[in-house]
C-alpha cells in the first residue's frame, strides 16, 4: 500500500517570503500522479498543483512550484511571495495510474505572518 | 458552472442510527469518490463509483455503502453509526472515461457528521 508522509505539522512564514512544504511517499509503482491540495477553513479541497511521475520537468503554477525527486520519492511544494490568502492546511496526495483513489498525507498547517 | 455540491452541510446522529449523505458531481463529470476526514487528519478514501458501480474501495467496513444514479449523482450510506464515524465526509468528482486517468479531481465542501 502507498503511504504519504508530511513531516511538518505546522509552518510559519512572513508575508512576501518563500516557504517550502515537504512530502515524501512510498510506492513500488512506476505510473502515478502527485498532488498538492489546499484546504482553507471552508474545508473545500482545492487543487494547487499536480505532477505526473513520468514527467521529469517540475510542475509550476504561478507562485507555486514543486521539486519532484522521483528516486528519493520526494515531492515538496514551494510557495513564492507568500500572501495572506495562502494560509490554509496543505495536503500532499498520491494517486496510482491505474486507480483514482487518492492517498493523502496528514497535512501541514501554513501560517502567514503579516 | 456548478461545482461539486453536497448535502446536508451538517447533521447530528445517534450511535446505532443510519445516515445518508448526497453528492452532485461537477457538470460533465461521470465519476464520484467519497472520502472521510477525521479532525486533524488527511482525507481517507472510502470508495469510488463509475457507471453506477463501485469500482474501487478503501479500507472501510461494509457498514459504508454507496450508490450512483444515472445522472451521476451519488449517495453515501453509513449503517450502525459509531462515535468514531464522526468526521467530515467529502465527495469528489472527475471525468474518468475509464479507470486510467490523470484527470483533475474536484471536491465539494463536505458534510459534517457528528455521532453522539
Amino acid at each position: 500500500a502507498q503511504t504519504v508522509t508530511q513531516s511538518q505539522p505546522e509552518m510559519s512564514v512572513q508575508e512576501a517570503e518563500t516557504v517550502t512544504l515537504s512530502c515524501t511517499y512510498d510506492t513500488s509503482e512506476s505510473d502515478y500522479y502527485l498532488f498538492w491540495y489546499k484546504q482553507p477553513p471552508s474545508r473545500q479541497m482545492i487543487l494547487v498543483i499536480r505532477q505526473e511521475a513520468y514527467k521529469q520537468q517540475n510542475a509550476t503554477e504561478n507562485r507555486f512550484s514543486v521539486n519532484f525527486q522521483k528516486a528519493a520519492k520526494s515531492f515538496s511544494l514551494k510557495i513564492s511571495d507568500s500572501q495572506l490568502g495562502d494560509a490554509a492546511m496543505y495536503f500532499c496526495a498520491y494517486r496510482s495510474g491505474g486507480a483514482d483513489g487518492l492517498t493523502f498525507g496528514k497535512g501541514t498547517h501554513l501560517i502567514i505572518q503579516p | 458552472d456548478a461545482g461539486v455540491t453536497q448535502s446536508p452541510t451538517h447533521l447530528i446522529k445517534t450511535r446505532g442510527q443510519q445516515v445518508t449523505l448526497r453528492c452532485s458531481p461537477k457538470s460533465g463529470h461521470d465519476t464520484v469518490s467519497w472520502y472521510q476526514q477525521a479532525l486533524g487528519q488527511g482525507p481517507q478514501f472510502i470508495f469510488q463509483y463509475y457507471e453506477e458501480e463501485e469500482r474501487q474501495r478503501g479500507n472501510f467496513p461494509d457498514r459504508f455503502s454507496g450508490h450512483q444514479f444515472p445522472n451521476y449523482s451519488s449517495e453515501l450510506n453509513v449503517n450502525a453509526l459509531l462515535l468514531g464515524d464522526s468526521a467530515l465526509y467529502l465527495c469528489a468528482s472527475s471525468l474518468t472515461r475509464g479507470l486510467r486517468s490523470g484527470n483533475t479531481i474536484y471536491f465539494g465542501e463536505g458534510s459534517w457528521l457528528t455521532v453522539v
